[in-house]
């Protein structure tokens, strides 16, 4: 069965430091991959989409970047955090498009 | 535009059903889909239908789909307080890959 697992699952870093969250896929191969944001008390905002290896398209202009190395790995990085980069950061695969996405246990970054 | 609304808080007695409503603007959505959210933990996907289905029921789950009103409903039978969570409506839109979420509803079960 496939599984999905982002890391670490709580960070906090200092504003002005750099960002590094890393989410890896098993048991699939070429999935569509996803970096969302959640505020609090909010839905879920698309940051990111990947449907390959080097191949991503960005939703929303922002002060992060992502990346996707290898066919399963998708990571999300900034280098220099903002106090509204703050949030819940969850990651997501589907096996294609139009399949139901789903996600990993995400990440809360607090910002100070 | 594209636009999921969702009630923020549902309070239900163990043992009732709940029902959880969601309205979409978009008729070109495709897929409709329900997600739970637990404290702290990232959104586990209960179930989802399709636009040209009207109802689909998965064991306590029930999911009703009235396009003409675009109002979607999730029905949880014989509630349990493991059911408490945020529950997240979303559409996808044509064949988009973009999900539309609504802002989740809380749901609260007493024992």
């Amino acid at each position: 069965s496939q599984t999905i697992h982002q890391w670490p699952a709580t960070l906090v870093q200092p504003v002005g430091s750099p960002l590094s969250l890393e989410c890896t896929v098993e048991g699939t191969s070429n999935p569509n991959l996803y970096w969302y944001r959640q505020a609090a008390g909010r839905g879920l905002q698309l940051l990111f989409y990947s449907v390959g290896i080097g191949q991503i398209s960005s939703e929303v202009p922002q002060n992060l970047s992502a990346s996707r190395p290898q066919d399963r790995q998708f990571i999300l990085s900034s280098k220099k955090l903002l106090l509204s980069d703050s949030g819940f950061y969850l990651c997501a695969w589907s096996a294609r498009t139009d399949q139901p996405q789903h996600f990993g246990d995400g990440t809360r970054l607090s910002i100070l | 535009g594209e636009d999921v609304e969702q009630s923020l808080f549902l309070s239900v007695r163990e043992g009732d059903s709940s029902v959880i409503n969601c309205t979409y603007t978009d008729s070109s959505s495709t897929y409709l889909y329900w997600y739970k959210q637990e404290p702290g933990a990232g959104l586990q996907l209960l179930t989802y239908i399709f636009s040209n289905m009207d109802m689909k029921q998965d064991q306590r789950l029930t999911v009703l789909l009235n396009k003409k009103d675009k109002h979607l409903s999730l029905r949880i039978a014989d509630t349990q307080t493991g059911d408490s969570a945020i529950y997240f409506c979303a559409e996808r839109v044509d064949s988009s890959y973009k999900l539309i979420f609504g802002s989740g509803t809380r749901l609260l079960v007493r024992p």
